[in-house]
C-alpha cells in the first residue's frame, strides 16, 4: 500500500468543468509534488511545494491551478482542460525540500480523460 | 547538467533467469541515483537508492544496483526473474544538495516469459 494518497482515481470531465485533484500524505514529509504522466513516457515535474509554499511551477498552463492547504494536502484544481491533458497525474512527497539524497515517495495517481 | 540514458527500451527474459537493465547517467556533482519500478495502472514505487555510501545497494524483491563511478553507470540486477516483475522501470538521478527536481530514464519495460 502507498503511503501518500490520490483520489478520486478516475477522472471524466467535459473541456468547461471545473473538478479537483486531491492528495494526501502523512509522513511528515515538507515538500510535496504534482507531475503529469503521458503513456510509456516518464513522468514530468508540474509543481513542486516546500513547506506550504509553492517553489517551482514548470510553465504550467493556468488552467492547472494548485494549492497545498496545510502539510499534509495537495490539491490541483482544473478548469477548462483541453483533450491533450488527459493523462496519469501523480502526486508525490519527500522528507525536507532541496535534499537530493531522499527519495519522492509516489501516490497512485489520477487516471484524468477529458472528453 | 544531469541526464539518465536507459540503454534499453524493452528487456524480455524467461521466469528463472537473471535480470540486467541498464543505466548510465551524466551528473556534474555527486549524484543520488534511484531505481523506480511502475506497474500497470500504478504509481512508482521506490526499488533502491545511492546516495554515496556502499557502491552495491541492495533493495526490495531481490534487486540490486552497482554505481561504477567510473563508467557512470548504475545498473539494475536480480539473480532469477519472477512474473510479478513484469513492469515499467525508471532510472532516476538528483543533486545531493539543492535538488527538488528529479531527472528521468525513458525507461525499460521488463517482460517476463513463462
Amino acid at each position: 500500500d502507498t503511503e501518500v494518497t490520490q483520489t478520486p482515481k478516475h477522472l471524466v470531465m467535459g473541456m468547461t468543468n471545473k473538478k479537483s485533484l486531491k492528495c494526501e500524505q502523512h509522513m511528515g514529509h515538507r515538500a510535496m509534488y504534482w507531475y503529469k504522466q503521458k503513456a510509456k513516457k516518464p513522468p514530468e515535474l508540474m509543481f513542486v511545494y516546500s513547506y506550504e509554499k509553492l517553489s517551482i511551477n514548470e510553465s504550467v498552463p493556468s488552467r492547472f491551478s494548485p494549492e497545498c492547504p496545510n502539510s499534509s494536502l495537495l490539491n490541483l484544481h482544473l478548469h477548462a482542460l483541453q483533450p491533450e491533458d488527459s493523462a496519469l497525474y501523480l502526486c508525490a512527497s519527500s522528507l525536507l525540500p532541496g535534499q537530493g539524497r531522499e527519495p519522492q515517495h509516489f501516490g497512485d495517481g489520477t487516471r484524468l480523460s477529458i472528453l | 547538467a544531469q541526464s539518465v540514458t536507459q540503454l534499453d527500451s524493452h528487456v524480455s527474459v524467461s521466469e528463472g533467469t537473471p535480470v540486467l537493465l541498464r543505466c548510465n547517467y551524466s551528473s556534474s556533482y555527486s549524484p543520488s541515483l534511484f531505481w523506480y519500478v511502475q506497474h500497470p495502472n500504478k504509481g512508482l514505487q521506490l526499488l533502491l537508492k545511492y546516495t554515496s555510501a556502499a557502491t552495491l545497494v541492495k533493495g526490495i524483491n531481490g534487486f540490486e544496483a552497482e554505481f561504477k563511478k567510473s563508467e557512470t553507470s548504475f545498473h539494475l540486477t536480480k539473480p532469477s526473474a519472477h512474473m510479478s516483475d513484469a513492469a515499467e522501470y525508471f532510472c532516476v538521478v538528483s543533486h545531493l544538495q539543492g535538488a527538488q527536481k528529479l531527472v528521468f530514464g525513458q525507461g525499460t519495460r521488463l517482460t517476463i516469459n513463462p
